[in-house]
């Protein structure tokens, strides 16, 4: 059973535009939403988390936003940048058992 | 401050053996975690030990195992190696639980 619902699979954005993967949790006890960004041939990296209570979080050029009662949230990628090109995972966690549970991933490319 | 170190970065075994891979965490970092990056079938998570012990195991069969030492390093083991254990296992680490997971750039597993 996939508790984390990724879409889309791959997606090509202009240098500039606006990037967005949306993702979609099936369990309400989720407390801990995490974005992971992955290079090839690297680790995934932390690069921005949102927990349950808030309904926005922005770091730079990237948001998070969060629809609790639609069990939804996306990743924005604001003036998207070629070294932005990565693989891109949402994830979900309970704080009880620490499991991460990650989305299949998003293959961004941003074209110069 | 060093990020998470996983070693070695590359393996080739062969079908029944047996295998050990290894992590440092973050220094201050008391928890652990070991995940499998499998082609079409994404991160999953296999292991998490903190202060020693095995907090929670993920749905993987009893061949795979591990241990935490004092200095809070860990150790994954995989016996009887199958070929669909070729793999990219990422450890992680995190000040505890509940606490943001960064991931080590992993060990490439091949099996033969």
């Amino acid at each position: 059973q996939q508790q984390v619902k990724q879409s889309p699979q791959s997606l090509i954005v202009q240098k500039g535009g606006i990037s967005i993967i949306n993702c979609a949790y099936e369990n309400t006890a989720f407390d801990y939403f995490p974005w992971y960004q992955q290079f090839p041939g690297k680790g995934p990296a932390l690069l921005i988390a949102i927990r349950p209570d808030v309904s926005e979080k922005k770091e730079g050029r990237f948001t998070i936003s969060f629809n609790k009662s639609a069990k939804q949230f996306s990743l924005h990628i604001m003036d998207s940048q070629p070294g932005d090109s990565a693989t891109y995972f949402c994830a979900a966690s309970l704080a009880r058992d620490d499991k991460i549970i990650f989305g299949k991933g998003t293959r961004l490319h941003i074209l110069p | 401050e060093a990020g998470v170190t996983q070693s070695p970065t590359h393996l080739i075994k062969t079908r029944g053996q047996q295998v050990t891979l290894r992590c440092s965490p973050i220094s201050g970092h008391t928890s652990v975690y070991w995940y499998q990056q499998a082609l079409g079938l994404g991160l999953q998570f296999l292991l998490w030990y903190d202060e020693g012990e095995e907090r929670n195991r993920g749905n993987f069969p009893p061949r795979f195992s591990g241990r935490q030492f004092p200095n809070y390093s860990s150790e994954l083991n995989v016996n009887a190696l199958e070929l669909e254990d070729s793999a990219l296992y990422l450890c992680a680490s995190s000040r505890g639980s509940n606490q943001p997971q960064h991931f080590g750039d992993g060990t490439r597993l091949s099996i033969l």
